[in-house]
């Protein structure tokens, strides 16, 4: 079945430096790559997406990247700020439409 | 535009109670519907999925079960709740597409069983 690997799992930066999130998917006939931030209480909200076509999609600070051979794709997050802590999931498309998800990384930004 | 409710927003039941949540969607047809668990606060698990009325995908043996009686209506249920049951349960919808589609959150329902 598919399967989506998320790493890490808690990243720690300071105010202004850039944060990268990293996945893994190993179903083949997936083709499309969403990100999703999750603030506490809250339900998971979709902050940038790609798909297979593509190699990187940029949306001001938020940057995700795709290397399909490979299956991997990563999210870059620059000039970070407190408001970007949160929890971030990535996702991988599979048959049917639905999404798996990765196990999630706990993004905290230091002032 | 779309939209997603689900409700209750939180919920403590005793073990060995029922259970139903229910999630509903406007704004689109056919829609797939999904029920998600979140333990501990982090990763999302796939419990069920519903690519029309009265077809139900268990992705996990579980406790619960699943109907979806109307297009937008999905219903999450269990006759007896086990103390493993607890967790954030999370509704979504997305588009039909092979390869995937965004899917679209509801705001969540915290179910403590004690």
């Amino acid at each position: 079945g598919e399967n989506v690997e998320q790493h890490p799992s808690t990243l720690s930066v300071q105010e202004g430096d850039s944060a990268v999130i990293k996945c893994t998917y190993s179903d083949s006939a997936s083709n499309y790559f969403p990100w999703y931030k999750q603030e506490l209480g809250k339900g998971p909200q979709l902050i940038i997406d790609i798909r297979s076509n593509v190699g990187e999609k940029k949306d001001q600070r938020i940057a995700v990247t795709l290397n399909k051979t490979a299956k991997h794709f990563s999210l870059h997050i620059t000039e970070t700020q407190p408001e970007d802590s949160a929890v971030y999931f990535c996702a991988s498309g599979g048959s049917w439409g639905k999404l798996q998800f990765g196990a999630g990384t706990q993004v905290v930004v230091t002032p | 535009s779309q939209t997603i409710h689900q409700w209750p927003a939180t919920l403590v039941q005793p073990v060995g109670s029922p259970l139903s949540l229910e999630c509903t969607v406007e704004g689109t047809s056919n829609p797939n519907l999904y029920w998600y668990r979140q333990a501990a606060g982090r990763g999302l698990q796939l419990l069920f999925y519903s690519v029309g009325i009265g077809q139900i995908s268990s992705e996990v043996p579980q406790n619960l079960s699943a109907s979806r009686p109307q297009d937008r209506q999905f219903i999450l249920s269990s006759k007896k709740l086990l103390l493993s049951d607890s967790g954030f349960y999370l509704c979504a919808w997305s588009v039909v597409a092979v390869g995937g589609a965004e899917a679209f959150f509801g705001q969540g329902t915290r179910l403590t069983v004690v």
